[in-house]
């Protein structure tokens, strides 16, 4: 089945215990992207990617990092995580600008 | 640089009434346009796209949108409201390798 995979759809931490939300796809897609989404702000971009080795910061990349050193996979780092960073997280895959992204479940995260 | 502005945070209507979302955007170059949908827990589905072709699109559950250059917007729209229709809707844009950009989101309610 086609799909993006993120992992854990859970966790709660303590600040700056450093943590890395992983995303996985298996459709060859050569855009990832993560987002994160706050009540009344929508989903905004944290970083994204569109070849392997190649990103980009988005709207809201401070406190996050990203790598992406295969094609299928684009985990998301936080080195020291902030009780702002409390959020639901979401990554997303696509073939290209034209073709609209595929988004895992989501990861909600609670800094405390 | 893109953006786009939903009207209305929340829509209510009545079952079986038509639902109309607004969607406006800002973009330099043609636009790729689409409409997500997020039912509760869940992550974001695609119900839609414009990518040029035809300016009126047919989405998945009885939604469609029509593309309007002159107004730069593009509306959802469907005839008559179901109750599972209830859910959060996004409205985004992205052109020329840029990244999808959201709205914020507009919440629908659908009243028995």
């Amino acid at each position: 089945e086609a799909q993006v995979t993120q992992n854990p759809r859970y966790l709660i931490t303590v600040t700056g215990k450093k943590l890395t939300v992983t995303c996985s796809q298996n459709m060859n897609h050569e855009y990832m992207s993560w987002y994160r989404q706050d009540p009344g702000l929508g989903l905004r971009q944290i970083y994204y990617s569109m070849n392997v080795e190649v990103t980009d910061k988005g709207d809201v990349p401070e406190g996050y990092k990203v790598s992406r050193k295969e094609k299928r996979n684009f985990p998301l780092i936080l080195e020291s995580p902030s009780p702002n960073q409390t959020s639901l997280y979401f990554c997303a895959s696509s073939l290209s600008d034209r073709h609209g992204y595929t988004f895992g479940s989501g990861t909600r995260l609670t800094v405390v | 640089a893109q953006s786009v502005t939903q009207l209305g945070s929340h829509v209510s209507v009545s079952e079986g009434a038509l639902v109309l979302l607004r969607c406006n955007y800002s973009s330099s170059v043609p636009p790729y346009l689409f409409w997500y949908v997020q039912y509760p827990n869940q992550g974001l589905q695609l119900l839609l796209k414009y990518t040029s072709a035809a300016t009126l699109v047919k989405g998945i559950n009885g939604f469609e949108a029509e593309f309007k250059k002159s107004e730069t917007s593009f509306h959802l729209t469907k005839p008559s409201a179901h109750m599972s229709d209830a859910a959060e809707y996004f409205c985004a844009v992205s052109s020329g390798n840029t990244p999808l950009v959201f709205g914020k989101g507009t919440r629908l309610s659908v009243i028995a």
